[in-house]
Protein backbone atom coordinates (compact mmCIF):
# COMPACT_ATOMS: atom_id res chain seq x y z
CA UNK A 1 0.00 0.00 0.00
CA UNK A 2 1.24 3.47 -0.84
CA UNK A 3 -0.58 5.37 1.91
CA UNK A 4 -1.69 8.94 1.87
CA UNK A 5 0.54 10.63 -2.06
CA UNK A 6 0.39 13.47 -2.58
CA UNK A 7 0.97 15.73 -5.63
CA UNK A 8 3.86 17.72 -6.73
CA UNK A 9 6.26 17.69 -4.49
CA UNK A 10 7.19 20.98 -4.76
CA UNK A 11 5.85 24.23 -6.13
CA UNK A 12 6.96 27.63 -7.58
CA UNK A 13 3.86 29.89 -8.82
CA UNK A 14 4.05 33.62 -9.37
CA UNK A 15 1.16 35.83 -7.68
CA UNK A 16 -2.30 35.17 -9.36
CA UNK A 17 -1.45 31.80 -10.80
CA UNK A 18 -3.79 29.01 -9.97
CA UNK A 19 -2.78 25.34 -9.10
CA UNK A 20 -4.13 22.17 -7.82
CA UNK A 21 -2.84 20.07 -5.10
CA UNK A 22 -3.50 16.55 -5.41
CA UNK A 23 -3.93 13.92 -2.85
CA UNK A 24 -5.04 10.03 -2.88
CA UNK A 25 -5.30 7.28 -0.39
CA UNK A 26 -5.38 3.64 -0.66
CA UNK A 27 -6.49 3.09 3.33
CA UNK A 28 -10.25 3.62 2.92
CA UNK A 29 -10.45 6.49 4.83
CA UNK A 30 -13.72 7.60 5.42
CA UNK A 31 -12.35 10.76 6.17
CA UNK A 32 -9.88 13.11 4.94
CA UNK A 33 -8.16 16.58 5.68
CA UNK A 34 -5.76 19.77 4.01
CA UNK A 35 -3.54 21.21 6.35
CA UNK A 36 -1.18 23.72 6.28
CA UNK A 37 2.15 23.85 8.26
CA UNK A 38 4.16 27.48 8.74
CA UNK A 39 7.31 28.01 11.53
CA UNK A 40 6.20 28.59 14.87
CA UNK A 41 2.09 28.02 14.04
CA UNK A 42 2.15 24.32 13.88
CA UNK A 43 -0.75 22.67 11.59
CA UNK A 44 -3.53 24.63 10.76
CA UNK A 45 -6.81 23.19 9.13
CA UNK A 46 -7.77 24.46 5.44
CA UNK A 47 -10.57 22.50 4.83
CA UNK A 48 -11.60 18.37 5.47
CA UNK A 49 -14.62 15.93 4.54
CA UNK A 50 -15.97 13.88 6.92
CA UNK A 51 -16.88 11.86 4.23
CA UNK A 52 -17.27 10.99 0.47
CA UNK A 53 -19.34 13.56 -0.98
CA UNK A 54 -19.05 16.50 1.77
CA UNK A 55 -16.59 19.23 2.48
CA UNK A 56 -16.48 21.68 4.87
CA UNK A 57 -14.14 24.68 5.80
CA UNK A 58 -11.44 24.33 8.59
CA UNK A 59 -9.89 27.15 10.59
CA UNK A 60 -8.09 29.37 7.61
CA UNK A 61 -10.27 28.30 4.18
CA UNK A 62 -9.97 31.57 2.38
CA UNK A 63 -8.24 31.59 -0.84
CA UNK A 64 -8.94 27.63 -1.30
CA UNK A 65 -11.29 25.26 -2.75
CA UNK A 66 -11.77 21.38 -2.41
CA UNK A 67 -13.02 18.71 -3.87
CA UNK A 68 -13.74 15.12 -2.87
CA UNK A 69 -13.39 13.00 -5.89
CA UNK A 70 -14.18 10.11 -4.87
CA UNK A 71 -13.43 7.95 -1.88
CA UNK A 72 -9.69 7.63 -2.47
CA UNK A 73 -8.98 11.57 -3.76
CA UNK A 74 -9.11 14.61 -2.07
CA UNK A 75 -7.79 17.95 -4.19
CA UNK A 76 -7.06 21.28 -3.25
CA UNK A 77 -7.03 24.65 -5.20
CA UNK A 78 -5.82 27.85 -5.28
CA UNK A 79 -7.68 29.86 -7.74
CA UNK A 80 -5.50 33.07 -7.45
CA UNK A 81 -2.51 32.53 -5.25
CA UNK A 82 -0.64 35.07 -2.94
CA UNK A 83 2.65 35.30 -0.95
CA UNK A 84 0.58 34.46 1.76
CA UNK A 85 -0.19 30.79 0.60
CA UNK A 86 3.52 30.18 0.80
CA UNK A 87 3.59 26.94 3.19
CA UNK A 88 4.09 23.44 3.32
CA UNK A 89 0.77 21.76 2.86
CA UNK A 90 -0.47 18.40 4.28
CA UNK A 91 -3.06 16.33 3.51
CA UNK A 92 -4.05 13.59 5.92
CA UNK A 93 -6.91 10.92 6.31
CA UNK A 94 -8.53 8.51 8.69
CA UNK A 95 -11.58 5.95 9.18
CA UNK A 96 -12.93 8.34 11.33
CA UNK A 97 -12.54 11.52 13.17
CA UNK A 98 -11.46 10.49 16.40
CA UNK A 99 -9.31 8.05 14.86
CA UNK A 100 -5.51 8.01 13.80
CA UNK A 101 -4.70 10.69 11.17
CA UNK A 102 -2.09 9.23 8.26
CA UNK A 103 -0.52 12.03 6.89
CA UNK A 104 0.75 12.41 2.96
CA UNK A 105 4.74 13.25 2.64
CA UNK A 106 3.58 16.91 1.78
CA UNK A 107 3.52 19.91 -0.96
CA UNK A 108 6.18 22.73 -0.83
CA UNK A 109 4.61 25.82 -2.34
CA UNK A 110 6.08 29.14 -3.35
CA UNK A 111 4.24 32.01 -4.22
CA UNK A 112 6.64 34.65 -5.68
CA UNK B 1 -13.42 24.35 22.09
CA UNK B 2 -10.41 22.42 22.52
CA UNK B 3 -6.69 23.83 22.71
CA UNK B 4 -3.29 22.42 23.00
CA UNK B 5 -0.44 24.50 24.15
CA UNK B 6 3.42 22.98 24.35
CA UNK B 7 5.70 24.77 26.50
CA UNK B 8 9.13 25.27 24.75
CA UNK B 9 9.57 25.54 20.82
CA UNK B 10 13.16 24.30 21.52
CA UNK B 11 14.44 21.28 23.72
CA UNK B 12 17.79 20.26 24.25
CA UNK B 13 19.30 17.18 25.13
CA UNK B 14 22.35 15.03 25.05
CA UNK B 15 22.75 11.85 23.89
CA UNK B 16 21.25 9.22 27.13
CA UNK B 17 19.80 11.76 28.58
CA UNK B 18 15.56 12.19 29.76
CA UNK B 19 13.78 13.26 27.14
CA UNK B 20 10.82 15.72 28.52
CA UNK B 21 8.28 17.35 25.90
CA UNK B 22 5.15 19.69 27.80
CA UNK B 23 1.87 19.32 26.38
CA UNK B 24 -1.18 20.77 28.35
CA UNK B 25 -4.77 20.98 26.73
CA UNK B 26 -7.68 22.79 27.38
CA UNK B 27 -11.09 20.34 26.47
CA UNK B 28 -14.70 20.85 27.72
CA UNK B 29 -15.18 17.24 27.51
CA UNK B 30 -12.85 14.22 28.43
CA UNK B 31 -10.46 13.99 25.23
CA UNK B 32 -8.75 12.09 23.02
CA UNK B 33 -5.16 13.26 23.13
CA UNK B 34 -2.16 12.01 20.56
CA UNK B 35 1.66 13.02 19.86
CA UNK B 36 3.20 12.97 16.52
CA UNK B 37 6.12 13.11 15.22
CA UNK B 38 7.67 14.95 12.08
CA UNK B 39 11.45 13.85 10.77
CA UNK B 40 12.62 16.45 8.36
CA UNK B 41 11.05 16.85 4.94
CA UNK B 42 8.71 14.33 6.31
CA UNK B 43 5.00 14.12 7.13
CA UNK B 44 3.67 13.48 10.58
CA UNK B 45 3.54 10.09 12.34
CA UNK B 46 2.10 8.93 15.11
CA UNK B 47 4.09 8.03 17.99
CA UNK B 48 0.93 7.50 20.94
CA UNK B 49 -2.41 8.45 21.45
CA UNK B 50 -4.70 8.15 24.93
CA UNK B 51 -8.28 7.55 24.11
CA UNK B 52 -9.27 6.96 27.94
CA UNK B 53 -8.40 3.76 28.30
CA UNK B 54 -4.78 3.18 30.48
CA UNK B 55 -3.50 6.71 31.64
CA UNK B 56 -0.01 5.65 31.00
CA UNK B 57 0.64 5.12 27.03
CA UNK B 58 3.28 3.85 25.32
CA UNK B 59 3.75 4.09 21.91
CA UNK B 60 6.68 3.45 19.36
CA UNK B 61 10.43 4.17 19.42
CA UNK B 62 10.77 3.78 23.30
CA UNK B 63 8.02 7.15 23.81
CA UNK B 64 5.71 7.15 26.22
CA UNK B 65 3.11 9.65 27.95
CA UNK B 66 0.90 9.96 31.16
CA UNK B 67 -2.39 11.61 30.67
CA UNK B 68 -3.05 13.56 34.20
CA UNK B 69 -6.79 15.16 34.24
CA UNK B 70 -5.49 17.29 37.95
CA UNK B 71 -2.85 18.67 35.73
CA UNK B 72 -4.96 19.10 32.42
CA UNK B 73 -1.43 17.37 30.68
CA UNK B 74 -0.11 14.97 28.54
CA UNK B 75 3.46 15.08 28.48
CA UNK B 76 5.87 13.01 26.29
CA UNK B 77 9.11 11.29 27.85
CA UNK B 78 11.67 8.79 26.87
CA UNK B 79 14.12 7.56 29.34
CA UNK B 80 17.47 7.70 26.48
CA UNK B 81 17.60 10.29 24.15
CA UNK B 82 19.33 8.90 20.75
CA UNK B 83 20.60 10.86 18.20
CA UNK B 84 17.64 9.93 15.82
CA UNK B 85 15.01 11.35 18.10
CA UNK B 86 15.89 14.84 16.50
CA UNK B 87 12.67 15.39 15.31
CA UNK B 88 9.50 18.18 15.53
CA UNK B 89 7.14 16.39 18.18
CA UNK B 90 3.35 17.94 18.38
CA UNK B 91 0.76 17.24 20.60
CA UNK B 92 -3.23 17.03 19.35
CA UNK B 93 -6.14 17.17 20.89
CA UNK B 94 -9.84 16.29 20.23
CA UNK B 95 -13.17 15.64 21.30
CA UNK B 96 -15.08 12.42 20.99
CA UNK B 97 -18.58 12.15 21.43
CA UNK B 98 -19.28 15.46 19.77
CA UNK B 99 -19.70 14.82 16.21
CA UNK B 100 -17.30 15.08 13.61
CA UNK B 101 -14.09 16.49 15.18
CA UNK B 102 -11.21 17.92 14.39
CA UNK B 103 -7.79 17.35 15.64
CA UNK B 104 -6.32 20.81 17.17
CA UNK B 105 -2.44 21.20 17.13
CA UNK B 106 -0.38 22.66 19.23
CA UNK B 107 2.85 24.47 17.81
CA UNK B 108 5.55 22.11 17.83
CA UNK B 109 8.79 21.32 19.82
CA UNK B 110 11.59 20.85 17.93
CA UNK B 111 13.74 18.34 19.54
CA UNK B 112 17.81 18.34 19.77
CA UNK B 113 19.89 15.93 20.51
CA UNK B 114 23.76 16.46 20.94
CA UNK B 115 26.06 13.63 21.25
Amino acid sequence: NAGVTQTPKFQVLKTGQSMTLQCAQDMNHNSMYWYRQDPGMGLRLIYYSASEGTTDKGEVPNGYNVSRLNKREFSLRLESAAPSQTSVYFCAGSWSSTDTQYFGPGTRLTVL
Amino acid sequence: AQSVTQLGSHVSVSEGALVLLRCNYSSSVPPYLFWYVQYPNQGLQLLLKYTSAATLVKGINGFEAEFKKSETSFHLTKPSAHMSDAAEYFCAVSAPNTGFQKLVFGTGTRLLVSP
